[in-house]
């Protein structure tokens, strides 16, 4: 099973559509959790930390459900500028580094 | 403040030669990490820096890849002998404890072996 998993998509919605991004790792020690986005050819940027008790940052909600080691992010009135790959990242590598999926791309059109 | 900068920006070399990529973390980041990225692929963890000590450079892809930080601060990669599988984006990140914070990323470095 690999550490972290992510449907790679592409997910193609319209403008002002909700869209929902799941994510399983592995580790059931892992005790961080976060989203990032990555645009084309940028470096990733944290997008929100992942509680165990769920948290939202405007148009945006992540969960967490450590029972089922899955994270979920909600993106509600979807913009074109939200058009990136999402990257779900876990912490608890070996060597305290974060371990990355391989991202699901988004793609929101007009 | 100040992000995490890498340099060059851009590097094109031959087969064969030798590379330096450069990482300036955020001040106060005591972790530092490698990180490379293939074209449409995802992230290939390298190795990890708290302080200036490297715990495991297992993740190193072969011994041609040195790491080394110094004063706690910058950091620089270097491949020797350059190869044409080695041509990614070498991303640097950031963090101000180890063991799963959040990391900040530099815009990293497209090294292009030709």
């Amino acid at each position: 099973r690999k550490e972290v998993e992510q449907d790679p998509g592409p997910f193609n919605v319209p403008e002002g559509a909700t869209v929902a991004f799941n994510c399983t790792y592995s580790n059931s020690a892992s005790q961080s959790f976060f989203w990032y986005r990555q645009d084309c050819r940028k470096e990733p940027k944290l997008l929100m930390s992942v509680y165990s008790s769920g948290n939202e940052d405007g148009r945006f909600t992540a969960q967490l459900n450590r029972a089922s080691q899955y994270i979920s992010l909600l993106i509600r009135d979807s913009k074109l500028s939200d058009s990136a790959t999402y990257l779900c990242v876990v912490g608890g590598g070996s060597q305290g580094n974060l371990i990355f999926g391989k991202g699901t791309k988004l793609s929101v059109k007009p | 403040g100040a992000g995490v900068s890498q340099s060059p920006s851009n590097k094109v070399t031959e087969k064969g030669k030798d590379v330096e990529l450069r990482c300036d973390p955020i001040s106060g980041h005591t972790a530092l990490y490698w990180y490379r990225q293939s074209l449409g692929q995802g992230l290939e963890f390298l190795i990890y820096f708290q302080g200036n000590s490297a715990p495991d450079k297992s993740g190193l892809p072969s011994d041609r890849f040195s790491a080394e930080r110094t004063g706690g601060s910058v950091s620089t990669l270097t491949i020797q002998r350059t190869q044409q599988e080695d041509s990614a984006v070498y991303l640097c990140a950031s963090s101000l404890r180890p063991a799963g914070y959040e990391q900040y990323f530099g815009p990293g470095t497209r090294l292009t072996v030709t």
